[in-house]
């Protein structure tokens, strides 16, 4: 069973345009959401991430909103840039006692930035 | 400073052979996590260390896999009688914590013949 799923394998925007990536989850236990970055031949390298007492965490560029009700969480990325163009994935954990930090992750979407 | 680092790079074996993959952790971190990443899936989870024990190995798929982290430091992950089904990228990530942030490195490309 899928608990985080990213249903677009891929999106393409041009350069200077928003770029909206989603995530859905399946497991209330999750408290903590975190977006990654993947370039070819490197590990993935986190980008943001978000508390569930919050619905909305900014930094620079990027904003990853959080919509518990829902389920759903989203990362927008304005102004896009080519350099921008990775694989991204989502990620959850469950935080509190038995729990170990570890990371649930989404199967990844595409983003190509085009100039 | 110096990251993750995962030693090979590529690993390339026969069916039924036994192979070990490395890592070296970021200097200072406790949290040590190994995940498995298939062609055109996310990363999946297979084992946790805090310090030298594993804390939480529910994620290995069978007793073939096994992992050890004897100082607390670099980790191996061994896969005996490898199958074609164990190809795969193995990333390895450290933390501070085990609720920190996790540093990846770059993995090791494991392909079974």
């Amino acid at each position: 069973d899928q608990q985080v799923k990213q249903n677009s394998p891929s999106l393409s925007v041009q350069e200077g345009r928003i770029s909206i990536l989603n995530c859905d989850y399946t497991n209330s236990m999750f408290d903590y959401f975190l977006w990654y970055k993947k370039y070819p031949a490197e590990g993935p390298t986190f980008l943001i991430s978000i508390s569930s007492i919050k619905d909305k965490n900014e930094d620079g560029r990027f904003t990853v909103f959080l919509n518990k009700s829902a389920k759903h969480l989203s990362l927008h990325i304005v102004p896009s840039q080519p350099g921008d163009s990775a694989v991204y994935f989502c990620a959850a954990s469950a935080s509190g006692s038995g729990n170990t930090g570890k990371l649930i992750f989404g199967q990844g979407t595409t983003l190509q930035v085009k100039p | 400073g110096a990251g993750v680092s995962q030693t090979p790079s590529n690993k390339v074996t026969e069916k039924g052979k036994y192979v070990e993959l490395r890592c070296d952790p970021i200097s200072g971190h406790t949290a040590l996590y190994w995940y498995r990443q298939s062609l055109g899936q996310g990363p999946e989870f297979l084992i946790y260390f805090q310090g030298t024990g594993a804390a939480d190995d529910s994620g290995l798929p069978n007793d073939r896999f096994f992992a050890v982290r004897p100082e607390g430091s670099v980790s191996t992950l061994k896969i005996q009688r490898t199958e074609r089904g164990d190809s795969a990228m193995y990333l390895c990530a450290s933390g501070r914590a085990q609720e920190d942030e996790q540093f990846f490195g770059p993995g090791t490309r494991l392909t079974v013949l």
